[in-house]
């Protein structure tokens, strides 16, 4: 059974970078391509982008110039970068984990992680 | 972007009763070459994350009961639940995989009446 979890920082300053990890167990990170999707307060689902276990990303345009995603095989890890963060960053941050068999649709995620951005 | 909506924003249906939900999406996400609609159908419960119910817009998850059919092709889909339980009070919500960026469905929030 595949499991992800998130962890980093719950508050986070405006302006500053957000960072967060997410730790694959019951599985090889090598096997897919992992994203991470974030969900405001009561509100729906935000794609941020994804990862291959080789490096390669794909971000959502909305958000590009501030993300940037890595991969640490070695640890089953792969992490979460947004920049310059405001208060329209504040949301649960999940991990999740593309269907091995083809791509795009979400068979495990993590429990999520609340991070607030605030003074 | 492909934008999907989703219709009713919330619905309340009574327990054994039939619940419906749609999920339109601005553009054919049906990949003609095999047939295949790039669609799927989340159920998430309130300090939860969402879970897989359906893929390829009718193909149930495994472990997912029977009472949940996905339906549709194109632009156009329905998650219908056949007898609602108590158990499936949660927000339901569609995600189109056919082009970058996946995006979402707005959320459909399902009660007991």
């Amino acid at each position: 059974q595949v499991q992800l979890q998130e962890s980093g920082p719950g508050l986070v300053k405006p302006s500053e970078t957000l960072s967060l990890t997410c730790s694959v167990s019951g599985g090889s990170i090598s096997t897919s391509y992992w994203s991470w999707i974030r969900q405001p307060a009561g509100k729906g689902l935000e794609w941020i982008g994804r990862i291959y276990s080789g490096g390669s990303t794909t971000y959502n345009p909305s958000l590009k110039s501030r993300v940037i995603m890595s991969v640490d095989s070695s640890k089953n890890q792969f992490s979460l970068t947004l920049s310059s963060v405001t208060a329209a960053d504040t949301a649960v941050y999940y991990c999740a984990r593309e269907n091995p068999s083809s791509s795009g649709w979400y068979d495990y995620w993590g429990q999520g992680t609340l991070v607030s951005v605030s003074s | 972007d492909i934008v999907i909506s989703q219709s009713p924003d919330s619905l309340a249906v009574s327990l054994g009763e039939r619940a419906t939900i749609n999920c339109k999406s601005s553009q054919s996400v049906l990949y003609r070459s095999d047939n295949k609609n790039f669609l799927a159908w989340y159920q998430q419960k309130p300090g939860q994350p969402p879970k897989l119910l359906i893929y390829w817009a009718s193909i149930r998850e495994s472990g997912v009961p029977d009472r949940f059919r996905g339906s549709g092709s194109g632009t156009d889909f329905t998650l219908t639940i056949s007898s609602l339980q108590a158990e499936d009070v949660a927000v339901y919500f569609c995600q189109q995989y056919y082009d970058s960026p996946i995006t979402f469905g707005q959320g459909t929030r399902l009660e007991i009446k």
